[in-house]
Parts: structure tokens; sequence; C-alpha cells
């Protein structure tokens, strides 16, 4: 199992700004997730992040709007850039064991934009 | 493109009823199919899990049951509980052990 710590777990931010998410596994991974769920929504995946290469990003995200670091085999943060209303949503970072294919969450960070 | 979807978007159950939601997908190339529960303020956990060589996998009061002709599965909940009131997801995991999540079911059981 995986044990994995998000902070902050919930911030408010003002338009315009940029907020970093930071994801921490009790265990190496070689790869970390970042969905995005929108109120009463499904997950979506926003890239996933490998160690010591640059970030895989899925249809419709760009690295310049959701930078990502992967600086070791157990920490990873996403920073979500000159924030808009439309960027509330819960993020979330995840783990797969790669034997099980089971994946992990962090609790989520709850992002308000106003 | 929609990759998985799922019914209902909802579900409303009675206390030891059966909870039973669907979902179908269109890429055969999945080959891992869970299901994960979600409560509020919380990440998803993994519920149970099928893989494509079997039809059936059952944990205590949870069932999936996986069609891989229809690309079909569905996850029964047996004598459901008002603990068991959450979002569940259906998900498939194909390369790169990437999870594509259904669109949820939020369940609500009924004293």
């Amino acid at each position: 199992s995986a044990v994995i710590s998000q902070k902050p777990s919930r911030d408010i931010c003002q338009r315009g700004t940029s907020l970093t998410i930071q994801c921490q596994v009790d265990s190496q991974v070689t790869m970390m997730f970042w969905y995005r769920q929108q109120p009463g929504q499904s997950l979506t995946l926003i890239a996933t992040a490998n160690q010591g290469s640059e970030a895989t990003y899925e249809s419709g995200f760009v690295i310049d709007k959701f930078p990502i670091s992967r600086p070791n085999l157990t920490f990873s943060t996403l920073t979500v850039s000159n924030m808009s209303p439309e960027d509330s949503s819960i993020y979330l970072c995840s783990v797969v064991s790669p034997l099980s294919l089971r994946a992990f969450f962090g609790q989520g960070t709850r992002l308000t934009v106003v | 493109q929609q990759q998985v979807k799922q019914s209902p978007q909802s579900l409303i159950v009675q206390k030891g009823g059966i909870s039973i939601i669907n979902c179908a997908y269109e890429n055969t190339a999945f080959d891992y199919f869970p299901w994960y529960q979600q409560f509020p303020g919380k990440g998803p956990a993994l519920l149970i899990a099928i893989r494509p060589d079997v039809s059936e996998k059952k944990e205590g009061r949870f069932t999936i049951s996986f069609n891989k002709s229809a690309k079909q599965f569905s996850l029964h909940i047996m004598d459901s509980q008002p603990g068991d009131s959450a979002t569940y997801f259906c998900a498939v995991t194909g390369t790169a052990s990437k999870l594509t999540f259904g669109t949820g079911t939020r369940l609500q059981v009924t004293l």
C-alpha cells in the first residue's frame, strides 16, 4: 500500500495568482499522476509525472498552465498558474502499484478561485 | 471521446437492498477494471477490481460481473447499508497504468 499526503488540503485564491500543490508518498514510485475533479464530476487525468523527465500531459492540459515538478521518487508538485474561477476544482495526486495496478490517492486539494 | 460510460448517475436503495451500477467501455486493450468508492472530502479508494480472464469476482457484499464480449462490467452491492452511501466510479486501465474513470454514481442507502 501507499500513503499519500497532499498540501494544502484547501485554499481560496485570487484570480490571476498561482498555487502550488505538494504531494508526498511514503514509498518510492516511478510514476505519479495528477487528476482534476470538478464539483460533482468524475476525475480527469491532467498529467503523469516521471522522476528525471518532463511530465506527460493529457489532451486539453498544457505545461504553461499546470507546470509539474518531480525532483525525486517520493515527491511531486503541481502548480495551477494564472488562475481563473474555472480552475476551481479538487486536485488529487495518485500513485499506482505496478504489481496490483491498484491506485492510491491523496485526500485532495480543494481549490476555490475568486 | 468518452471511453467509459457509467449508469445510473444516481441511485437510491433501501437498506438491505441490492445496488447495481453498470459500466461500458470501448477499447478492448483495457486489461484491468476496478471500482472506486469516494466519500465526501476524501480521495477515491479501491473497492474491488477484476481482470478480463474471469467473469465474476466477489469480495464480501461486493461483486463485479464482467462481460468481455459486450464490453460491460457491473458492480453489485448486496445487503446495502447506509455506510455504503458514497460516489462510486468504475475505471479502466490500459497502458502505462493510466486510469480512465467513468462519470460516477451517487448512491444513497436509506433506512
